[in-house]
């Protein structure tokens, strides 16, 4: 059964470091999705992608955040200045439609010291 | 505003018993879908259940199953025979209009006791 991988499973970084997180989605899905959950908290929005261009970004996607999808499969997280509050896990989502049910990757657990 | 509401951070329940977990949200629209998503200490998001609004019959899967009542705006998990593997946060999922980004409940922890 096909499934949403995601690269490192941990990272560990410091504080003003830059980080990408790489997620590879169900090939022939179309919604791409990044998630984050605090330790102990809900699970949070952060940006959702299609057509190659973002179609909503949350608040906490300020400027030091940006998405991409290089190659057609590949599609990835980038913190530019990693600060201690962006310790989480980052999950990455995919859907074939809109309103699809979406597949989660196993998520990259970031820690910033 | 669409929101999502579960009400118990946590509930336990004997092995074998069965448990009731709720959800509420609210929105303006008539057509959407629900989910319910398993969270294990792994923290890997699995799917448990989709519901879609304009189905009358409650969706189930296996030992799972939904009360969805739509006028009320409830979406409760039902989890049968209860296993030791069910113990997990779980967590109720409404894809916003427009971007179909999920909008989660704040979870809750099942503990499943021997």
């Amino acid at each position: 059964e096909p499934e949403v991988t995601q690269t490192p499973s941990h990272q560990v970084t410091q504080m003003g470091q830059e980080v990408i997180l790489r997620c590879v989605p169900i090939s022939n899905h179309l919604y791409f999705y990044w998630y984050r959950q605090i330790l102990g908290q809900k699970v949070e929005f952060l940006v959702s992608f299609y057509n190659n261009e973002i179609s909503e970004k949350s608040e906490i996607f300020d400027d030091q955040f940006s998405v991409e999808r290089p190659d057609g499969s590949n599609f990835t997280l980038k913190i530019r200045s990693t600060k201690l509050e962006d310790s989480a896990m980052y999950f990455c989502a995919s859907s074939l439609a809109g309103r699809e049910t979406q597949y989660f990757g196993p998520g990259t657990r970031l820690l910033v010291l | 505003a669409q929101t999502v509401t579960q009400s118990q951070p946590e509930m336990s329940v004997q092995e074998a018993e069965t448990v009731t977990l709720s959800c509420t949200y609210d929105t303006s629209e008539s057509d959407y879908y629900l989910f319910w998503y398993k969270q294990p200490p792994s923290r890997q998001m699995i799917l448990v259940i989709r519901q879609e609004a304009y189905k009358q019959q409650n969706a189930t899967e296996n030992r799972f199953s939904v009360n969805f009542q739509k006028a009320a705006k409830s979406f409760s998990l039902k989890i049968s025979d209860s296993q030791l593997g069910d113990a997990a946060m779980y967590f109720c999922a409404y894809p916003n209009s427009g971007t179909y980004k999920y909008i989660f409940g704040t979870g809750t922890r099942l503990k499943v006791l021997a």
